[in-house]
């Protein structure tokens, strides 16, 4: 069974930095495109950023560009998210998700695992 | 960015009876090279995390109960939960994987009436 357990959140103040991470198992983790997604309290989901296989490609949502960065160690199962410049409007719990397999336009890009999530408040 | 509305907002209905959930693009997320909707249905209980229900539009994801449907192409999708249980309780949402970013409904909250 496909296991995605997230932890690094906590409480910060903006302009400070965070790195959350998230320990894969149960799957070949180095097969899979890996996302961040976040919630913020009381909120829908959005999609933060993205990393294939081997981390050589990513993609970032707008609104986290220049300032967030995902990377993994495929050796150690795991996907990070590195934040940086966090915002108040930054604070939401994080998902660490699994894409579908193959992550092509025959096989699509939906996300077919998430962890339980970690939560990060930004506040002063 | 394509965006995704749900309607509606919030929704009650009573138990056994059928639930309706809509979601409206404001783009084509169909493809016709693939034949396929690139649009898929999340169900979200209280303190859980997202749960995969339908893909493709209208297919079931594994283990997924056969009273929840999805149907629709194009712009215009549903969700149908036939005979609502007490368990269905939840925020439901759409989510288009046709063009990035993905993006995802503002989310319809299911109770009980």
């Amino acid at each position: 069974e496909m296991q995605l357990a997230e932890s690094g959140g906590g409480l910060v103040q903006p302009g400070e930095s965070l790195r959350l991470s998230c320990a894969a198992s149960g799957f070949v983790f180095s097969t899979y495109w890996m996302s961040w997604l976040r919630q913020a309290p009381g909120k829908g989901l959005e999609w933060v950023a993205n990393m294939n296989q081997d981390g050589t490609k990513t993609n970032y949502v707008d609104s986290v560009k220049g300032r967030f960065t995902i990377s993994r160690d495929n050796s150690k199962n795991s996907l990070y998210l590195q934040m940086n410049s966090l915002k108040v409007e930054d604070t939401a719990v994080y998902y660490c998700a699994t894409q579908t397999p193959g992550y092509n336009i025959l096989t699509g890009y939906w996300f077919s695992s998430w962890g339980q999530g970690t939560l990060v408040a930004v506040t002063s | 960015d394509i965006v995704l509305t749900q309607s509606p907002d919030s929704l009650a209905v009573s138990l056994g009876e059928r639930a309706t959930v809509n979601c409206r693009s404001s783009q084509n997320v169909f493809y016709s090279a693939t034949n396929k909707n690139y649009l898929a249905w999340y169900q979200q209980k209280a303190g859980q995390s997202p749960k995969l229900l339908v893909y493709w539009a209208s297919t079931r994801e594994s283990g997924v109960p056969d009273r929840f449907s999805g149907s629709g192409s194009g712009t215009d999708f549903t969700l149908t939960i036939s005979s609502l249980q007490a368990e269905d309780v939840a925020v439901y949402y759409c989510l288009q994987h046709f063009a990035f970013p993905i993006t995802f409904g503002q989310g319809t909250r299911l109770e009980i009436k």
